[in-house]
């Protein structure tokens, strides 16, 4: 059974461009979260998709963005990238609907360094 | 709103000795609790969580944490370290009726041979 897998690993763009990061969620999983990592920080909660729409979101720009396909994988985009958003991005998966325990599983991440 | 705060940002111990790491929160809505471990290099792998049963949490490798309501709090513990516990912790709170996650700032832990 693979796990949550996120694809590019590394990733370098230049200020101003846009990415885009992907996340194939635990086979089983329907919710997808998305974390943005600064060196020797904990993750910051970016947002979460359940049922293809946005559920949560934290404190981030509407230069940050996502969706969610039908088999539950996701992407997330950043438009206008700035120095700052140089960091790993971590995706995780979980059950959601009304009965949860909120219990995520990790990703190996995306390392984005904006030059 | 919600916040996690780590108390220590490193913690060294030697080998075979006791391991605290100290978390405490604060939730609007009674919250679900975890601790997550990070090596080097490595994602993010869940050592356990709290979410209203058994408030004294076992979780993998040893390690267990005690969900204190009255004083905010959810330290994690090992009787006996291991030189590969060394890593970075960090405490999660998710308040159960809004999902959102808020990490800890993370602690640091460092086995002396």
């Amino acid at each position: 059974d693979a796990g949550v897998t996120q694809s590019p690993t590394h990733l370098i763009k230049t200020r101003g461009q846009q990415v885009t990061l992907r996340c194939s969620p635990k086979s089983g999983h329907d919710t997808v979260s998305w974390y943005q990592q600064a060196l020797g920080q904990g993750p910051q909660f970016i947002f979460q998709y359940y049922e293809e729409e946005e559920r949560q979101r934290g404190n981030f720009p509407d230069r940050f963005s996502g969706h969610q396909f039908p088999n539950y994988s996701s992407e997330l985009n950043v438009n206008a990238l700035l120095l700052g958003d140089s960091a790993l991005y971590l995706c995780a998966s979980s059950r959601g609907g009304p009965i949860t325990s909120y219990e995520q599983y990790f990703g190996p991440g995306t390392r984005l360094t904006v030059t | 709103a919600q916040s996690v705060t780590q108390l220590d940002s490193h913690v060294s111990v030697s080998e075979g000795t006791p391991v605290l790491l100290r978390c405490n929160y604060s939730s609007s809505y009674s919250p679900s609790l975890f601790w997550y471990v990070q090596h080097p290099n490595k994602g993010l792998q869940l050592l356990l969580k709290y979410t209203s049963a058994a408030t004294l949490v076992k979780g993998i490798n040893g390690f267990e944490a005690e969900f204190k309501k009255s004083e905010t709090s959810f330290h994690l513990t090992k009787p006996s370290a291991h030189m590969s516990d060394a890593a970075e912790y960090f405490c999660v709170v998710i308040p159960r009726d809004a999902g959102k996650s808020t990490f800890g700032d993370g602690t640091t832990l460092t086995v002396k041979p």
